[in-house]
Order: C-alpha cells, then sequence, then structure tokens
C-alpha cells in the first residue's frame, strides 16, 4: 500500500518563529489533506490540498503531486499551534491513510 | 465544530464486554469512515460506509462490526474486548466517495479495564 512520511517526527520552536513540515508519498493521490490534533485530541482539518498552494491566515500549504510531496508552513508561531500535525492521502478515493504526524511543540 | 457528532465522549468498560459507538455525519455527507487511534498503532482505517453500503474495509479486527443506517449515521461495534483495544475510535464523514474533504468528528475514547 500506500507509504507517507513525514518529517521532522519533533520540532519544538520559541513563539514568533517559523516552520516547515514535509509530507512525502509514495503513489499518486486523489485527495491529500493536512490536519491538526490539539491536546485535547480533536482533529481539526487544515487544507484539502490534492495539488497547488493554499493560504489560511499564518498556515499555507504546497502539494507537487508530480514529485510526491506537500509543505505545511507554519509562520509566527503561537504556544496554540502546539500538537501534532497530521498528513493524509487517498491514492483510491477509499479512505485516507496517515501519516505519523510531527509532534511541534511551540514554546512562550 | 466539524458537524460530525460521535458518542459518547468517553466509555470504560471490563475486558470481554461490548460496546457500540455511534456516528452522525455532517448534514448532507453520505460517505462515513471510522478510524482508530493508539498509542503504538497511529491512525489507523478501519472501515468506509457509503449511502448505506460498505465500500473499504481497513485493518477491522473480526470482533469489530459497523454499519450505515438508512438516516446515515453509522454505528461501530466492538466485541470481546481486550485491553489492546484501548484507544480512540474516530468518525469522520465525507460528500462523496474521493477528491472530497473528510471532517472528523471529536472522537470516542475507549478503556478496556
Amino acid at each position: 500500500g500506500i507509504q507517507v512520511e513525514q518529517s521532522p517526527p519533533d520540532l519544538i520552536l520559541q513563539e514568533g518563529a517559523n516552520s516547515t513540515l514535509r509530507c512525502n508519498f509514495s503513489d499518486s493521490v486523489n485527495n491529500l489533506q493536512w490536519f491538526h490534533q490539539n491536546p485535547w485530541g480533536q482533529l481539526i482539518n487544515l487544507f484539502y490540498i490534492p495539488s497547488g498552494t493554499k493560504q489560511n491566515g499564518r498556515l499555507s500549504a504546497t502539494t507537487v503531486a508530480t514529485e510526491r510531496y506537500s509543505l505545511l508552513y507554519i509562520s509566527s508561531s503561537q504556544t496554540t499551534d502546539s500538537g501534532v500535525y497530521f498528513c493524509a492521502v487517498d491514492p483510491n478515493n477509499n479512505d485516507m491513510r496517515f501519516g505519523a504526524g510531527t509532534r511541534l511543540t511551540v514554546k512562550p | 465544530d466539524s458537524g460530525v457528532t460521535q458518542t459518547p465522549k468517553h466509555l470504560i468498560t471490563a475486558t470481554g464486554q461490548r460496546v457500540t459507538l455511534r456516528c452522525s455525519p455532517r448534514s448532507g455527507d453520505l460517505s462515513v469512515y471510522w478510524y482508530q487511534q493508539s498509542l503504538d498503532q497511529g491512525l489507523q482505517f478501519l472501515i468506509q460506509y457509503y449511502n448505506g453500503e460498505e465500500r473499504a474495509k481497513g485493518n477491522i479486527l473480526e470482533r469489530f462490526s459497523a454499519q450505515q443506517f438508512p438516516d446515515l449515521h453509522s454505528e461501530l461495534n466492538l466485541s470481546s474486548l481486550e485491553l489492546g483495544d484501548s484507544a480512540l475510535y474516530f468518525c469522520a464523514s465525507s460528500v462523496g466517495v474521493g477528491g472530497n474533504t473528510i471532517y472528523f468528528g471529536e472522537g470516542s475514547w475507549l478503556t478496556v479495564v
């Protein structure tokens, strides 16, 4: 099956710093989403981005489908950005396969 | 609020017991997905239903079963529970079967003691 690799596995930042999270996938996909899981366990949808670039406030994402990777940019990080960021892909219109996540800690 | 409703939010039960988790999808969504998140296995896809029919099956144990009812709500039944079944169970929904944003509920925390 499709492999989804996220890097780095852990990231510690000072408040105000910028960061880039990466997601590599091993096959073509019909769907790619980025999620943020907050400390209470909620999975919050950030972007639906099978290709191209999107921005939402301090967050933006880019997917280069032909090269099978996606990047999530977080600018001017805040403590509320802490949590785990997941990339999930759907190769066959059936289900989303998740990467292992990047655990982000933003320190005040 | 994603619009996906899951109940119960927390559940503690004993080994060998059976529990039912319930999910109401977002209004207008026909697809329902179930996922299990445990510390050692990460987020694992269990099963997908589309408009009442099973569409895809992932790493779902034979002790687990699910269904989607005519009103599109779904239930996940977990039986002969073991300690290792303790996990956060998510329901998600989407409009169709692919190429759509998938929205997750808040999850049901299951603890088996």
